[in-house]
């Protein structure tokens, strides 16, 4: 079993709608829960950032971390054809484990 | 958030001969810096932990002669990929680790660079 695991996709929704985002994970002993857009053929960009269960809110982004359930998400409201990307779900025990990713198409 | 910077974006070399990579926090002093390798479609896989001063600690399956890695300031960062060969070619990226503005084990990602190996 993967430390975290995500649905790779691809997703494609219409623009506008609400995108929900996920990822399960294993190791308790995760601390810090951060989601990261990735451009293709670009680095990660840090988009939200975690420590506790509860939601966080940024702009058109909320980022939900539940630790009794191992599970986290990242919810884009009103999505835009610019928001087409890779979503990295990613954990920090010392180092960041990154889930393999969700690639993301917001239609026009 | 801080800036990463690498250089070059993109490189492509012949078979057998060595690259260099560089990774520059700019506006932050990096007392860690961890270099990860992606295939297309892929997550990325850490190859390394780079402590400013110290060597690099590798992950399993590295090879640490094959991948040089050099730390010599808080601000740069180094990856030498010697003798390459075409399974060598992927992107590569760097991160810069640290504790800014709270945000604890987070990092900030570099631009990345391509490397093809002919």
């Amino acid at each position: 079993q993967k430390e975290v695991e995500q649905d790779p996709g691809p997703l494609s929704v219409p623009e506008g709608a609400i995108v929900s985002l996920n990822c399960t994970y294993s190791n308790s002993a995760f601390q810090y829960f951060m989601w990261y857009r990735q451009y293709s053929r670009k680095g990660p960009e840090l988009l939200m950032y975690t420590y506790s269960s509860g939601n966080k809110e940024d702009g058109r982004f909320t980022a939900q971390v539940d630790k009794s359930s191992k599970y986290i998400s990242l919810f884009i409201r009103d999505s835009q054809p610019s928001d087409s990307a890779t979503y990295l779900c990613a954990m920090s025990v010392g180092k960041l484990i990154f889930g393999q990713g969700t690639e993301l198409s917001v239609k026009p | 958030g801080a800036v990463v910077s690498q250089h070059p974006s993109r490189v492509i070399c012949k078979s057998g001969t060595s690259v260099k990579i560089e990774c520059r926090s700019l506006d932050f002093q990096a007392t860690t810096m961890f270099w990860y390798r992606q295939f297309p479609k892929k997550s990325l896989m850490l190859m390394a932990t780079s402590n400013e001063g110290s060597k690099a600690t590798y992950e399993q399956g590295v090879e640490k002669d094959k991948f040089l890695i050099n730390h010599a300031s808080l601000t740069l960062s180094t990856l030498t990929v010697t003798s390459a060969h075409p399974e060598d070619s992927s992107f590569y990226i760097c991160s810069a680790g640290g504790s800014l503005a709270g945000e604890y084990g987070t990092q900030y990602f570099g631009p990345g660079t391509r490397l093809l190996v002919l």
